[in-house]
């Protein structure tokens, strides 16, 4: 267990729909990211978040967005979702996850999105 | 940019044999890499990482990694397979150490381990 918990851990919605995936960090951990995994693209990152704010961007496309709250959980919002969304979405924290820090960063155990 | 090539999708060594798992990154400035391990419907775990201090690297579970700049690689070993590391590896690249800029993953090894 890597104190990194994720809800839901199944969801399977309809094209065109939006969902709100959910993170909870570590305790004591301030950096969340957001991961996608697919057959076809394998794993991306998507986006980090530090201590609510934005601090790093990968292949996130317009449609999803993402937010860190005071208490440092986080939100990955998905929407006018298309069959090819359907992935598992992993969540992952560290402790400061700035520049030069070989942190380690600890997995949640995935959402997995299917979208028909 | 950084990319990392993971040669073999699927790896399949007998129960005792060894293990070794190939990583070899692109990067232009030095990088921080990792090697992770996922088990089925689980998330990713942390084998072990390279920071730029020995380049011999020692892990959980009996793994370690060397890394090698001349040959931009950082293979994955073990002395004798065990039953209970088959599952899916995985070898990330950073430039900034995993922070600021997320992880660069390869494609994923399937390890088999044969009985």
């Amino acid at each position: 267990d890597s104190g990194v918990t994720q809800t839901p851990k199944h969801l399977i919605t309809a094209t065109g729909q939006r969902v709100t995936l959910r993170c909870s960090p570590r305790s004591g951990d301030l950096s969340v990211y957001w991961y996608q995994q697919s057959l076809d693209q394998g794993l991306q990152f998507l986006i980090q978040y530090y201590n609510g704010e934005e601090r790093a961007k990968g292949n996130i496309l317009e449609r999803f967005s993402a937010q860190q709250f005071p208490d440092l959980h986080s939100e990955l919002n998905l929407s006018s979702l298309e069959l090819g969304d359907s992935a598992l979405y992993f969540c992952a924290s560290s402790v400061e996850g700035g520049r030069g820090w070989a942190d380690t960063q600890y997995f949640g155990p995935g959402t997995r999105l299917t979208v028909l | 940019a950084q990319s990392v090539t993971q040669l073999g999708s699927h790896v399949s060594v007998s129960e005792g044999a060894l293990v070794l798992l190939r990583c070899n990154y692109s990067s232009s400035v030095p990088p921080y890499l990792f090697w992770y391990v996922q088990y089925p419907n689980q998330g990713l775990q942390l084998l072990l990482k390279y920071t730029s201090a020995a380049t011999l690297v020692k892990g959980i579970n009996g793994f370690e990694a060397e890394f090698k700049k001349s040959e931009t690689s950082f293979h994955l070993t073990k002395p004798s397979a065990h039953m209970s590391d088959a599952a899916e590896y995985f070898c990330a690249v950073s430039t900034t150490g995993g922070g600021a800029d997320g992880l660069t993953f390869g494609k994923g090894t399937h390890l088999i381990i044969q009985p």
